[in-house]
């Protein structure tokens, strides 16, 4: 079956810090590729996409991804946090030969201390 | 910019009742589908909808649940017996191809 982790449940970075938030999947081939924040009691916003291509995508708000076939991961990362960062990540794959659905990861919560 | 609007935003309703939430996808879109989540968990898929049927749904979609899109529209996820366990929040999303486009989501609370 197809599955999605996200090994950090929660990650602390100081304001100015980089950050990365890892993402592996499992699947056969490759799928298409997202990662999406949630700020608290809000809707998913998409920060970047991979379909195909370079597998260093630019994604909005100063985040990028890199995809890695050899290790079927997509990291997030961002090289200066913000405290507006502060939010959940989320992960996704999709699928299009099972309907196109997404599959989520667990997600991780960033936390920005100043 | 076009996108994906649900209402309500917050429905509560009786444990055993019939609710209905509503979507109305993007106009030019052809894939539509439902997520939950339950509140501190991750977004499950539940269902997406493609070309007037049901193409693929997970093991959370049983009977109690149905989707209908009644006009050119509307996208509808009916929960018939609404449990306790249905609590949580209802994203819409909907696709040409690839990306989807999430909706707000509409918080269902079953008391």
């Amino acid at each position: 079956a197809q599955s999605v982790t996200q090994p950090d449940i929660h990650i602390t970075v100081s304001e100015g810090a980089s950050l990365e938030l890892r993402c592996n999947y499992s699947y056969g081939a490759t799928p298409y590729l997202f990662w999406y924040v949630q700020s608290p009691g809000q809707g998913l916003q998409l920060l970047l996409k991979y379909f195909s291509g370079d597998t260093l995508v630019q994604g909005i708000k100063g985040f990028e991804a890199e995809f890695k076939r050899s290790q079927s991961s997509f990291n997030l990362r961002k090289p200066s946090v913000h405290w507006s960062d502060a939010a959940e990540y989320f992960c996704a794959v999709g699928f299009m030969e099972y309907g196109n659905k997404l599959v989520f990861g667990a997600g991780t919560i960033l936390r920005v201390k100043s | 910019e076009p996108e994906v609007t649900q209402t309500p935003s917050h429905q509560v309703t009786q444990m055993g009742q019939e609710v209905i939430l509503r979507c109305v996808p993007i106009s030019n879109h052809l894939y539509f589908y439902w997520y939950r989540q339950i509140l501190g968990q991750k977004v499950e898929f539940l269902v997406s909808f493609y070309n007037n049927e049901i193409s693929e749904k997970s093991e959370i979609f049983d009977d109690q649940f149905s989707v209908e899109r009644p006009d050119g529209s509307n996208f509808t996820l009916k929960i018939r017996s609404t449990k306790l366990e249905d609590s949580a929040m209802y994203f819409c999303a909907s696709s040409e191809e690839g990306e989807q486009f999430f909706g707000p989501g509409t918080r269902l609370t079953v008391l």
